[in-house]
């Protein structure tokens, strides 16, 4: 069984910062991949990047990146140039793609204020 | 482009009722997944299809029941409802094969209360 651990419940950054969110994760699978969804006010589950843990090359889209650490197990997500539409709910998740039916493992989520 | 479809939005019930949420995937998708979000929870894994056979299952009470149908939409049936089947409830749906096939994309959700 996999665990996902998100140990900041609430964070905060000013308009047009950098914030970085930290996830780490259990798992004694070898194939696996890594994902960060925001959820809105709207509670929509939206995809913002993901991680192919075969990769060493830190994932980009845009504002948003990830600092993958395989050895120490961790994903960060890191934002830059902070938009008051960032502010949401992040959910680190895991998916283990080696067999079975692809089933995420979210953490419990991490809630981000942006500060005008 | 098409994205993942779930009706209704918003269900209210009492309990010890039924309920019948339902789930349409993105043309293509051939395995979808449901999810609960309890207030204040991350999402927990319930049940999966693929192909129109269930290809897992999580923590789904005996009261709830799913299938996918030939044309690939999926309806989730919870009876004998309680006051804590009350929740946001996802539908998400990916392609089996490609190079996207890890990725699920995620309906609006379907919030049931029960009262």
């Amino acid at each position: 069984a996999q665990t996902v651990t998100q140990s900041q419940p609430e964070m905060s950054v000013q308009e047009a910062e950098t914030v970085t969110l930290s996830c780490t994760y259990d798992t004694s699978e070898s194939d696996y991949y890594l994902f960060w969804y925001k959820q809105p006010p709207s509670r929509q589950m939206i995809l913002v990047i993901r991680q192919e843990a075969y990769k060493q090359q830190n994932a980009t889209e845009n504002r948003f990146s990830v600092n993958f650490q395989k050895a120490a197990k961790s994903f960060s997500l890191k934002i830059s140039d902070s938009q008051l539409g960032d502010a949401a709910m992040y959910f680190c998740a895991f998916l283990a793609s080696g067999a079975g039916s692809y089933q995420l493992t979210f953490g419990k989520g991490t809630k981000l204020s942006v500060i005008p | 482009a098409a994205g993942v479809i779930q009706s209704p939005r918003h269900l209210i019930k009492e309990k010890r009722e039924t309920a019948t949420l339902k789930c349409y995937p993105i043309p293509r998708h051939d395995t979808v997944y449901w999810y609960q979000q309890g207030p204040g929870q991350d999402p927990q894994f319930l049940i999966s299809f693929y192909e129109k056979m269930q290809s897992d299952k999580g923590s789904i009470p005996d009261r709830f029941s799913a299938q996918q149908f030939s044309d690939y939409h999926s309806e989730l049936n919870m009876s004998s409802l309680e006051l804590g089947d009350s929740a946001l409830y996802f539908c998400a749906s990916r392609m089996g094969q490609g190079l996207a096939k890890n990725i699920q994309y995620f309906g609006a959700g379907t919030r049931l209360s029960v009262l």
